[in-house]
Order: C-alpha cells, then structure tokens, then sequence
C-alpha cells in the first residue's frame, strides 16, 4: 500500500484566496483525519470522519474551514478565504476500524501570504 | 480539555548518549503511543502502549505506561544521527479515535 497520499505537498497563496488540501487514505481504513501543525501549538485535530461521515468537527477554527469526505477514498480540506495566520503544515491521517494507531500522510506545508 | 505535558522541549545530545523524555497529563489515559516525526514528513508510530505499566521496546527504543495512567516515558539508548527528530507523546481516552498530542521533543544529535 502507498500509504496516506496528500496533496499538493507546499502551497503558496495570497491573503484571500481559496485553498484546497486533498488526502487519500489507506484503502480499508475507516477513520480519517485532518490535523494541523504549528510550532506553537503543535499538532491539532480539526475533524475527523468514520465512514466518511463527520464525526467531531469542533476543532476546525471558524467558519472558513471546510471538510467533505464524498467517498471513502479521498477528502479535502478547504480554506475560504484564506488567511495569513493560517500558515501550518496539515496532515491528513488514517485507522483502521478496530486499531487505535493512526498513519499519517507526509503533509501539505501551507503558506497565506 | 485534555491536556499532554511533554518534557523536555529540546535536547542536544551527544552520538552514543542515552535519551529520555517523559509526558504527564492531567487526565487518565486508557492508550499511549509515542511517534517520531522527521523534517518534511508525517509522524510515524514508534511504540504504543496499552496498559498500565506495560513497558515495551522496539530496538533500542524502550517506553513505559504510568501505573498512574497519567504519564509516560520513551528511552532512546545508544543515539545516533539518525534519531534526529521531533518525537510526541500521545494519549487516547473515552473518545476512542480521538488522540491528543504531546508539544513534542526535539533531538539533535552531535556526531
């Protein structure tokens, strides 16, 4: 297996703009999750998804976030419209049912200018 | 909500040299895991841990649960460049897929 697949890996937009983060899981995986990574606040869950259901979204920042998962093989995460303080790196994770360990995908270093 | 207490922040250390880190939290966990994250890539599960006391090792990687549940600890023994990283401590509670993450320790190692 490939493993959990992002993309694109660095984006770089203006204040304003819309973004949109794309992840694959990992084929049989149940869960899905997105996640973002700053240096101050580390690593935050902003929604996850058990069969491509939204199960918990209380962690994406306002209303400008976004998730959709339209099948259990890709979801996205979008930003609109795009602010600078929302430069991080998000990572996108996955778990089977019946495992509680989740396999990261390698992260979509995001840069609001 | 739940908070993870990760210590240290960073450490440089000596090629050769033993490492240890420790998380505590305020909350009881009922599984701790712990990951290593290199430059420019997701974090990768190192050991985890599902009872209370239970001490694991992976290579030259140990890790213990707290009898108290509410901490852990991951010894590196033997560095070498490549343990370079940033290594979390995390924590899963009643929300079964729900994790909460560790700050992070940042290693370097001096060849």
């Amino acid at each position: 297996d490939a493993g959990v697949i992002q993309s694109p890996r660095h984006e770089v937009t203006e204040m304003g703009q819309e973004v949109t983060l794309r992840c694959k899981p990992i084929s049989g995986h149940d869960y899905l999750f997105w996640y973002r990574q700053t240096m101050m606040r580390g690593l935050e869950l902003l929604i996850y998804f058990n069969n491509n259901v939204p199960i918990d979204d209380s962690g994406m920042p306002e209303d400008r976030f976004s998730a959709k998962m339209p099948n259990a093989s890709f979801s996205t995460l979008k930003i609109q419209p795009s602010e600078p303080r929302d430069s991080a790196v998000y990572f996108c994770a996955s778990t089977p049912l019946v495992y509680n360990e989740q396999f990261f995908g390698p992260g979509t270093r995001l840069t609001v200018l | 909500g739940q908070q993870l207490n990760q210590s240290p922040q960073s450490m440089f250390i000596q090629e050769g040299e033993d490492v240890s880190m420790n998380c505590t939290s305020s909350s009881i966990f009922n599984t701790w895991l712990w990951y290593k994250q290199d430059p420019g890539e997701g974090p990768v599960l190192l050991i985890a841990l599902y009872k209370a006391g239970e001490l694991t090792s992976n290579g030259r990687l140990t890790a213990q649960f707290g009898i108290t549940r509410k901490d852990s600890f991951l010894n590196i023994s033997a560095s070498i460049p490549s343990d370079v990283g940033i290594y979390f401590c995390a924590g899963l509670s009643g929300g079964y897929q729900k994790v909460t993450f560790g700050i992070g320790t940042k290693l370097q190692v001096i060849p």
